[in-house]
């Protein structure tokens, strides 16, 4: 079974600063990966994906990650935080053979200080 | 193009009662999906359902949790006599593939057990 790491699970930045969020994955075969947000209350909204291609995906609201096959690594960044962006963010996988379900991380939530 | 729809968005129970949740996929998405978040988790995957069939149900309690997905209507999660422990968010995912790419999810539905 596949599994994924997100290393902290609080996160702290000042507005206009780098966000770094990290996620690792296990698996012998590199996985689809996926970067959700979870607002308050709210479901999951996909930021961005990884399934083939480049390893550079950009996403939405400024958001990118980078797929590290040899770091098994699946890092989200933002260059410059914003208020809006306080919010949980949850990495997940899914076997690119099955893909019947999704391992997902515990989160990280991230507040973003004034 | 309507996203996934859940209801109820949250739902009280007492211990011992039935708690019935609906999903209803994105127009054209044939596989369903259902995943259970508890208080400061992540996601955990439950069962996977396409039409009139369970795909996979490898994350399912043995006892009391029972999934449909019929010809008709939207896909039914059901929790009988429920318990304490199931005070948690159930999200439901959709995709248009067997093998997804991307699942797309619902706000959830928000289950306290008083």
């Amino acid at each position: 079974a596949q599994s994924v790491t997100q290393l902290g699970s609080h996160v702290s930045v000042s507005e206009g600063a780098l966000v770094l969020l990290r996620c690792n994955y296990s698996s012998s075969v590199p996985p689809y990966l996926f970067w959700y947000v979870q607002y308050p209350n709210q479901g999951l909204q996909l930021l961005l994906k990884y399934t083939t291609g480049a390893t550079l995906v950009k996403g939405i609201n400024g958001f990118e990650a980078e797929f590290k096959k040899s770091e098994t690594s699946f890092h989200l960044t933002k260059p410059s935080a914003h208020m809006s962006d306080a919010a949980e963010y949850f990495c997940a996988v899914s076997d690119r053979n099955t893909g019947n379900q999704f391992y997902f991380g515990t989160g990280t939530s991230l507040t973003v200080i004034p | 193009n309507a996203g996934v729809m859940q209801n109820p968005r949250h739902l009280v129970r007492r211990r011992g009662q039935e708690a019935r949740l609906r999903c209803s996929p994105m127009k054209g998405h044939s596989h369903v999906y259902w995943y259970r978040q508890l208080p400061e988790e992540g996601l955990k995957f439950m069962v996977y359902l396409q039409k009139e069939n369970i795909i996979d149900e490898s994350g399912m309690p043995k006892e009391r949790f029972s999934a449909e997905f019929p010809k008709e209507g939207p896909s039914i999660l059901r929790i009988q006599q429920v318990v304490r422990g199931d005070s948690a968010a159930y999200f439901c995912a959709s995709s248009p593939l067997e093998v997804a790419e991307t699942q797309y999810f619902g706000p959830g539905t928000r289950l306290l057990v008083l």
